[in-house]
């Protein structure tokens, strides 16, 4: 069965700053990986996924995401974070491998980015 | 959100009745998705639909029920036998079997005491 951890409860960076939120995952075939956002009361917002092709993904308000198969990571990315990017980021995986609906989601991470 | 409403968006019940949550699409998706969404637990699939008039089980569909007469509608019962109904649902939708991110509604947040 498929699962994905994302190791850090809350992220915090300064504006202006990288950011960068962690993602690992585990599946028996190949990985259908994605990125949401959630903003307070609101539902989840598409960023990115990646299904084939190039490791680095480019998605949604500047956010890309790089996936690495032999560290099973996909993590999350900004060259410069906003004060609008505070939210909390789920990462999700499917197993592109079977015939499933099956999508797992982390826990979750909150960002924060402080002026 | 986009496509998507989910209806209210709180909702306040007393132990021992039952709810009925709204979901409704105009986009023309084939699956609709319904999760529930606990503090630090992430996302939890209650139960999904493919196609009208068919639905599965997800991982915590124990207290809950779902109907899908209609292609954009899929309303989620939580029964009484929902041992702790408490929390926001989320609903999704995707397009088909050839795609592959779904679409969230805004959400609906239940509170039961």
């Amino acid at each position: 069965a498929q699962s994905v951890a994302q190791p850090e409860d809350q992220v915090n960076v300064a504006e202006g700053n990288p950011l960068t939120v962690k993602c690992t995952y585990s599946v028996s075939g190949n990985p259908y990986l994605f990125w949401y956002v959630q903003y307070p009361n609101r539902g989840l917002q598409f960023l990115l996924k990646y299904i084939t092709g190039d490791n680095l993904v480019k998605g949604s308000y500047g956010f890309e995401a790089e996936f690495n198969k032999s560290q099973t990571s996909f993590h999350l990315k900004k060259p410069s974070a906003l004060v609008s990017d505070s939210a909390l980021y789920f990462c999700a995986v499917r197993d592109g491998g079977r015939n499933s609906n099956d999508m797992r989601f982390g826990a979750g991470t909150r960002l924060t980015v402080k002026p | 959100d986009g496509g998507i409403t989910q209806s209210p968006k709180y909702l306040f019940r007393k132990e021992g009745q039952n709810v009925t949550l709204s979901c409704e699409q105009n986009l023309n998706h084939d699956a609709m998705y319904w999760y529930r969404q606990d503090p630090g637990q992430g996302l939890r699939l209650i139960y999904y639909s493919q196609i009208v008039n068919d639905f599965q089980k997800g991982d915590i569909a124990e207290g809950y029920s779902v109907s899908r007469e209609k292609k954009e509608s899929f309303p989620l019962t939580v029964t009484s036998a929902q041992k702790n109904p408490t929390a926001f649902y989320l609903c999704a939708s995707k397009r088909g079997k050839e795609s592959y991110e779904q679409y969230f509604g805004p959400g609906t947040r239940l509170t039961v005491t």
